[in-house]
């Protein structure tokens, strides 16, 4: 089945950029996503790219996409300290139900 | 802006006792799923939801759960029998499946269960 995969952790210092990165294994993967889960609280989508697409910007958020090596990377540039959750990598297959696969997250905080 | 609503926010119950967790999707979506979320553990698919059947479950999903779409905005999870292991965060989603942004899914902010 797919698989997708994040390191576990990143510290970052306040006004530096993150980068939060995950590989997938799906070939067939259509639309990959970034959820954001603040302690306690739910899944707040934050971008989300297709899989015909290099790069996505939205404002301090840049995605990139490299399909050949089914990686992904969210880049937040003026890193805040109220970025620090847990990041969600999630990629939907191909099936048709238009079902999503997440990854394990990856917790960024950030030190003022 | 729109969003999918979830009730209750937390819910403790008895093993071996029902439970029903509630989700109102966003109107114009034609997708729905429950996802779960052990804690400090990965989101899990469990269920698919589209034109009033399963489309697709997860090993999860077995003859303990449940979902049904009762009226017209209601999406619901129904646990039979819980146990102590079903202890998770529950969310619900939906999508409006039309492709492009419409393939976008949006979740709730989920049901905290606690079995004891």
């Amino acid at each position: 089945g797919e698989d997708v995969e994040q390191s576990l952790f990143l510290s970052v210092r306040e006004g530096d950029s993150s980068v939060i990165n995950c590989t997938y294994t799906d070939s067939s993967s259509t639309y990959l996503y970034w959820y954001k889960q603040e302690p306690g609280a739910g899944l707040q989508l934050l971008t989300y790219i297709f899989s015909n697409m290099d790069m996505k910007q939205d404002q301090r958020l840049t995605v990139l996409l490299n399909k050949k090596d089914k990686h992904l990377s969210l880049r937040i540039a003026d890193t805040q300290t109220g970025d620090s959750a847990i990041y969600f990598c999630a990629e939907m297959d191909s099936g048709g139900y238009q079902k999503v696969t997440f990854g394990t997250g990856t917790k960024l905080q950030v030190i003022p | 802006e729109p969003e999918v609503t979830q009730t209750p926010s937390h819910q403790v119950t008895q093993m071996g006792q029902e439970v029903i967790l509630r989700c109102v999707p966003i109107s114009n979506h034609l997708y729905f799923y429950w996802y779960r979320q052990i804690l400090g553990q990965k989101v899990e698919f469990l269920v698919s939801f589209y034109n009033n059947e399963i489309s697709e479950k997860s090993e999860i999903f077995d003859d303990q759960f449940s979902v049904e779409r009762p009226d017209g905005s209601n999406f619901t999870l129904k646990i039979r029998s819980t146990k102590l292991e079903d202890s998770a965060m529950y969310f619900c989603a939906s999508s409006e499946g039309t492709g492009g942004d419409g393939n976008t899914i949006y979740f709730g902010e989920g049901s905290w269960l606690t079995v004891v």
